[in-house]
């Protein structure tokens, strides 16, 4: 069965830190891949989104980018954080066969 | 511009009592409507898919091209089904994967 992993579950940075999130998915090849920041009231913000080894797709332009150096394997980076990267960022894939998306456990980032 | 309005950020109704929640969206292409939901502390999940027209958990939801809707309907809500619920679109069908949410709506079944 298909599984989807992201870590680390809780982040606290200070102010200009690097970020690293990484989310792997299992059991399936070629997969969509997607990152999100979900907030309270704002819902869940695409940031990028992937269909296929080296190919991102950025949605809003901010201080983060993103990587998928491998098939299963999605990260998402800062080189420096601000205050405003503060959020639960989401990890989801699809097969695209069927549209649905399935979302990781989420990860808690907080910059101080 | 592609976009889901969720117009409510909050809808309280009483056990037994019919729940529709709103959803309308734009998109140029031909897009395919999904509901997801989120109960209390777990992960995100889908509910229903307009392409499939099926019943889950006793929700429905119907795509209204010439209103541009998607709302998601029960006639008769239960307590079990208080949970956050999400309007999404995937531009699929028109050759991006790109997919995109709605702001969400709370859902409160009071007693």
């Amino acid at each position: 069965s298909q599984t989807i992993h992201q870590w680390p579950a809780t982040l606290v940075q200070p102010v200009g830190s690097p970020l690293s999130l990484e989310c792997t998915v299992e059991g399936t090849s070629n997969p969509n891949l997607y990152w999100y920041r979900q907030a309270a009231g704002r819902g869940l913000q695409l940031l990028f989104y992937s269909v296929g080894i080296g190919q991102i797709s950025s949605e809003v332009p901010q201080n983060l980018s993103a990587s998928r150096p491998q098939d299963r394997q999605f990260i998402l980076s800062s080189k420096k954080l601000l205050l405003s990267d503060s959020g639960f960022y989401l990890c989801a894939w699809e097969t695209g066969s069927t549209g649905e998306l399935f979302f990781g456990e989420g990860s808690r980032l907080t910059v101080l | 511009a592609q976009r889901v309005t969720q117009p409510e950020k909050l809808l309280s109704v009483f056990k037994g009592a019919p729940v529709e929640l709103k959803c309308n969206y734009s998109y140029s292409g031909s897009p395919e409507l999904f509901w997801y939901v989120q109960y209390s502390r777990q992960r995100l999940q889908l509910l229903l898919r307009h392409i499939s027209r099926e019943s889950i958990k006793g929700f429905t939801a119907d795509l209204n091209k010439g209103e541009t809707s998607f709302h998601l309907k029960k006639p008769f809500a239960q307590e079990e089904d208080s949970a956050m619920y999400y309007c999404a679109l995937s531009g699929r069908n028109s050759g991006t994967y790109k997919y995109i949410f709605g702001t969400g709506t709370r859902l409160k079944v009071l007693a």
